[in-house]
């Protein structure tokens, strides 16, 4: 079993509808969970970033995590042609050399 | 400020053939990696430098080495190539728990 599993996809929607995107997790030391957002042959660039439990919300955007349940989630409202990307989940622990651990990627797909 | 820059952005090896992989960051940070990406794998660690004159092995570093030559840069190299390193290489550098990704470079080796 990977420490941090995540659904690849693809997730197809249609504009405007609520995206669920989630990672479930092993290690009980991750204390840092983020969320990247990679366009097509590009980079990954950092959308969300949580430390611990709890929610926080950027825009459109919600990243929640649980981590009685190591489930992590980002939620995008009102969702846009612009958010299809590959979204990846990334978690850490504290302290030490940081080494996130990076879930496979969901690809999701949002259609006029 | 360019971020992260990484050169060449496409390369096409034959086996056995060496090449190595440039990365720059100009936003002064210490920790900077190199990652392979590869379809349904994810993002793999492949070398990390937590500061200027420390390496350290990731998850996959065989048949890489790297090279942190001052602050900036972070190279990596293929010594031998194998059609198995056939992958798109990221390289970032980190501020806090934030890591910035270069564009890559697309790398085939027949």
């Amino acid at each position: 079993q990977k420490e941090v599993e995540q659904d690849p996809g693809p997730l197809s929607v249609p504009e405007g509808a609520i995206v669920s995107l989630n990672c479930t997790y092993s290690n009980s030391a991750f204390q840092y969970f983020m969320w990247y957002r990679q366009y097509s042959r590009k980079g990954p660039e950092l959308l969300m970033y949580t430390y611990s439990s709890g929610n926080k919300e950027d825009g459109r955007f919600t990243a929640q995590v649980d981590k009685s349940s190591k489930y992590i989630s980002l939620f995008i409202r009102d969702s846009q042609p612009s958010d299809s990307a590959t979204y990846l989940c990334a978690m850490s622990g504290a302290g030490g050399s940081y080494i996130p651990t990076f879930g496979r990627g969901t690809s999701l797909i949002v259609h006029p | 400020n360019a971020g992260v820059t990484q050169t060449p952005k496409f390369q096409v090896l034959k086996t056995g053939q060496s090449m190595t992989l440039q990365c720059a960051q100009d936003m002064n940070h210490n920790s900077m990696y190199w990652y392979r990406q590869d379809p349904g794998m994810g993002l793999r660690l492949i070398y990390y430098s937590a500061s200027e004159g420390t390496t350290d092995k990731g998850e996959v570093p065989n048949g890489y080495n790297v090279s942190r030559l001052n602050k900036r840069e972070f190279s990596l190299r293929l010594e031998s190539a194998a059609p198995s390193q056939t992958s798109v290489y990221f390289c970032a550098s980190r501020e806090g728990s934030e890591q910035f990704f270069g564009p890559g470079t697309r790398l085939t080796v027949l």
